[in-house]
Parts: structure tokens; sequence; C-alpha cells
């Protein structure tokens, strides 16, 4: 089955720095990429997604970017304000089902 | 899009009692979701794949006989913790994606429930 790996587990900026979280995925067959952001006790929100078919996709703040034959992504935070302190789940899915890598731990401190 | 509605949010029963948390796509018609647990500072973990008219597919270590789930109709899907103990406490958390929306599967997710065995 599919394996993610998510770094770091935890990462500390100032505010208005910028933030980089990698993921790495084991399915070559896995098409789809979305990152979620978590607070406390809630649900995952989805923040940004890409597709196999595309290398970077950019969303104000954030961008994602796929590197299909290494097999890896990652996502870009610029501009790091203090409510993105949030956990930050990568994931990899065939056919709708998800793997998640095991989170990242943002604090932005002002 | 799409609205996932999971219900209750929290859930706290004695040990050796049975919980029921329900899963419900409001606008949309889900013919598959999925249950998933999410322990403190864990990541989510996929249980089961929950198919509209047929059994549940559960993820290896997952007891199928201890976490009961059906999904009867394609607005809802049910997850019972059988003889719940304190080790079952845990962030349970409903998916499903719209088949008319999408083709790879974004996954719209139910607000979770928090559930604490005594």
């Amino acid at each position: 089955g599919e394996n993610v790996e998510q770094h770091p587990s935890t990462l500390s900026v100032q505010e208005g720095d910028s933030a980089v979280i990698k993921c790495t995925y084991s399915d070559s067959a896995s098409n789809y990429f979305p990152w979620y952001k978590q607070e406390l006790g809630k649900r995952p929100q989805l923040i940004i997604d890409i597709r196999s078919n595309v290398g970077e996709k950019k969303d104000q703040r954030i961008a994602v970017t796929l590197n299909k034959t290494a097999k890896h992504f990652s996502l870009h935070i610029t501009e790091t304000q203090p409510e993105d302190s949030a956990v930050y789940f990568c994931a990899a899915s065939r056919y709708s089902t998800l793997t998640f890598g095991k989170g990242t731990m943002l604090l932005v401190s002002p | 899009g799409a609205v996932v509605s999971q219900h209750p949010s929290w859930v706290i029963c004695k040990s050796g009692t049975s919980v029921k948390i329900e899963c419900r796509s409001l606008d949309f018609q889900a013919t598959t979701m999925f249950w998933y647990r999410q322990f403190p500072k864990q990541s989510l973990m996929l249980m089961a794949t929950s198919n509209e008219g047929s059994k549940a597919t559960y993820e290896q270590g997952v007891e199928k006989d201890k976490f009961l789930i059906n999904h009867a109709s394609l607005t809802l899907s049910t997850l019972t913790v059988t003889s719940a103990h304190p080790e079952d406490s845990s962030f349970y958390i409903c998916s499903a994606t719209n088949p008319d929306t999408d083709i790879t599967g974004e996954l719209f997710f139910g607000e979770g429930s928090r559930l604490t065995v005594l």
C-alpha cells in the first residue's frame, strides 16, 4: 500500500517568514495530493491540492509543488501569520483512498 | 461544494457500552464513505471504507466486530463502537467524496466525534 512520509514534525517560524513542509510517497500510481490544515479538535480543512498532471499550483500565500519522478511534493507558505499556526497534513491518493502523512505542527510567533 | 455532517460531536460513555456515530452527506449522494480515527497529536488513520449496500472494507488491524459500520443509504453511514473501553477514546472522523463533481476524489470531512470512554 501507499506510504507517506512528512517532514518536519514541528516547525517554528517568525511572523512574515516562509514555511516549507515536505512529503514523499511510495506508490507511483497515486495521482492526487491534497494538503489539509487542522486546528485542535476540528475537522481537517483542504487548503490546496495538486493532481499528477501538474507540477505546481499557487493560491495566494500558499503553493504546492510536485515532483513525480522523485515522488515528493511540498507545501510552501509565504508571509506567515499567527493564524497559520495549526497542524498540516499531506496526503496521497489513488481512487479516493487517502493516505496521510504524520503531520507537521506549525507555530508562527508574532 | 459538498457538506458532510457528523453526529454527535462529542460523547462520553461508560466502559462496556456501545456508541453509535452518524455521518451524513447533506447535499450529495455518497456511494463511498471513509472512517478515520485520530489519537491526540497523531495523524488520521483510515479504519474502514464504507460502501452503500455492501459490507465495509476494514484496514488491517481494525476489528470489524468491534467497529460496526453500516452504510444503508446513499446519504448515511454509521459507526458503532461496541463494548467500548478507555483505549477506544479517540477522535473519529468520517469523510466522503462527491462522485458528481470529482473524479480523483477530493474528500469532504465531517466535523468529527470525540469519544471518551470512562
